[in-house]
């Protein structure tokens, strides 16, 4: 069984709206992440929380927020969607905030469209 | 090998052969991660090979690295059908950001039964 779920496994969306990637770690791990994945570009990272609090937000712009309402939870809302959002979203978490060695465990990813 | 803006590699062999990918980084790093991501699946981690390590082993994995020349290796013996995946190596890339990885562009490897 996945260990760490998210949904919606697919998705379209049309320009302008508004969607809501859901995340959920069964791990037990005090960290989790999100990273991008698109056809242009390699497996990119987005943003790190640890114990629900954001401790990095790398290369997303304002309009994809993470949202922690519990330790296992990481949502990411992304609004005034544009084509180029297009690309698989994962979810990832780690058992610590470390910093160096973490092995991250991914889940199978959100793959996004957007018309 | 894969990195920065080079393509996707990809390569195709015959189970059973042996077979080697390469990737190569730019900035300092602590660690070198190999992931392999099947299709429709997130990535998972192969090996984790520090900086002060030379080469790691798990199973039909080996694992190298050369900080001098700032490469590494993953080696996969013996490989089966379901090995069929796209590789990925990743590093810190000097950066203090918890969970931070830099991954190259991947290496996409079939292996035909």
């Amino acid at each position: 069984d996945p260990k760490i779920i998210q949904k919606p496994k697919y998705l379209v969306a049309v320009t302008g709206s508004e969607k809501i990637l859901i995340c959920e770690q069964y791990l037990g791990h005090n960290a989790m992440y999100w990273y991008r994945q698109s056809a242009k570009k390699p497996l990119e990272f987005m943003f790190s929380y640890s114990y629900q609090k954001l401790m990095d937000n790398q290369t997303a712009s304002s309009r994809f927020q993470p949202q922690s309402s519990k330790k296992n939870h990481l949502d990411l809302q992304i609004t005034a969607l544009k084509p180029d959002d297009s690309a698989t979203y994962f979810c990832a978490s780690s058992q610590t905030g470390q910093h160096s060695g973490n092995t991250l465990y991914f889940g199978e990813g959100s793959r996004l469209i957007v018309v | 090998s894969q990195w920065g803006e080079e393509n996707l590699q990809a390569l195709s062999i015959q189970e059973g052969e042996d077979v080697t990918m390469n990737c190569s980084y730019k900035t300092y790093t602590t660690v070198v991660q190999w992931y392999r991501q099947k299709s429709g699946k997130g990535p998972a981690q192969l090996i984790l090979i520090r900086s002060n390590e030379r080469e790691k082993r798990s199973g039909r994995l080996r694992a190298t690295l050369d900080t001098s020349s700032q490469s590494s290796s993953l080696s996969i013996t013996g490989t089966l059908a379901t090995d069929t995946a796209v590789y990925f190596c990743a590093t810190d890339a000097g950066t203090q950001v918890v969970g931070q990885l830099t991954f190259g562009r991947g290496t996409r490897l079939q292996v035909y039964a």
